[in-house]
């Protein structure tokens, strides 16, 4: 089964700073998605990154988000400036062609003061 | 557009007995997936069982087992059996293809010795 990890494993920063949340994946996959959860509510598609580029994206990943993959297999979810509101769980997710399925990274623990 | 409604927000049941956690989504979609996702206290999304829309047959994984009712756009998760450790909340999910994931606002499981 694919492996993902993220980190940090928990994040705490100021409101107003940059924060950037690494996922990497073990092997090399073409789908990516970064998924957020507020703490008690459901989890939210965020976007979804293929092929090197923003594939899809939903009404939360506004201008102060952006993703990448800076050396080919690391991703990352950058958020420039920090809100109060941005504290949640963010959660990686790489699709795998040959398992036809999702795998979700242990999540990051981000916290905002 | 997508959307995935559990409507139990906490369930218990006793430890040894079976319980049926209830799921719902609205799709207009004829190729899709749906998923039941543990989480336990640790945040992290274990993927529990998954049913392909194409395949009548429901699908079982050990204790874990569902009840897909493609018509009603039904998809309950029965757990036979109840172990201590099954305590969690769970999260039923869409997706289509290579889509993302449409996540439910989950149902809080308490196991009881």
């Amino acid at each position: 089964e694919p492996e993902v990890t993220q980190t940090p494993s928990h994040q705490v920063t100021q409101m107003g700073q940059e924060v950037i949340l690494r996922c990497v994946p073990i092997s090399n996959h073409l789908y990516f998605y970064w998924y957020r959860q507020i703490l008690g509510q459901k989890v939210e598609f965020l976007v979804s990154f293929y092929n090197n580029e923003i594939s899809e994206k939903s009404e939360i990943f506004d201008d102060q988000f952006s993703v990448e993959r800076p050396d080919g297999s690391n991703f990352t979810l950058k958020i420039r400036s920090t809100k109060l509101e941005d504290s949640a769980m963010y959660f990686c997710a790489i699709h795998t062609i040959s398992y036809n399925e999702q795998f979700f990274g242990p999540g990051t623990r981000l916290t905002v003061l | 557009a997508q959307t995935v409604t559990q409507s139990q927000p906490e369930m218990s049941v006793q430890e040894a007995e079976t319980v049926t956690l209830s799921c719902t989504y609205d799709t207009s979609e004829s190729d899709y997936y749906l998923f039941w996702y543990k989480q336990p206290p640790s945040r992290q999304m274990i993927l529990v069982i998954r049913q392909e829309a194409y395949k009548q047959q429901n699908a079982t994984e050990n204790r874990f087992s569902v009840n897909f009712q493609k018509a009603a756009k039904s998809f309950s998760l029965k757990i036979s059996d109840s172990q201590l450790g099954d305590a969690a909340m769970y999260f039923c999910a869409y997706r289509s293809a290579y889509d993302d994931m449409r996540f439910g606002a989950g149902t809080r499981l308490t196991v009881k010795p």
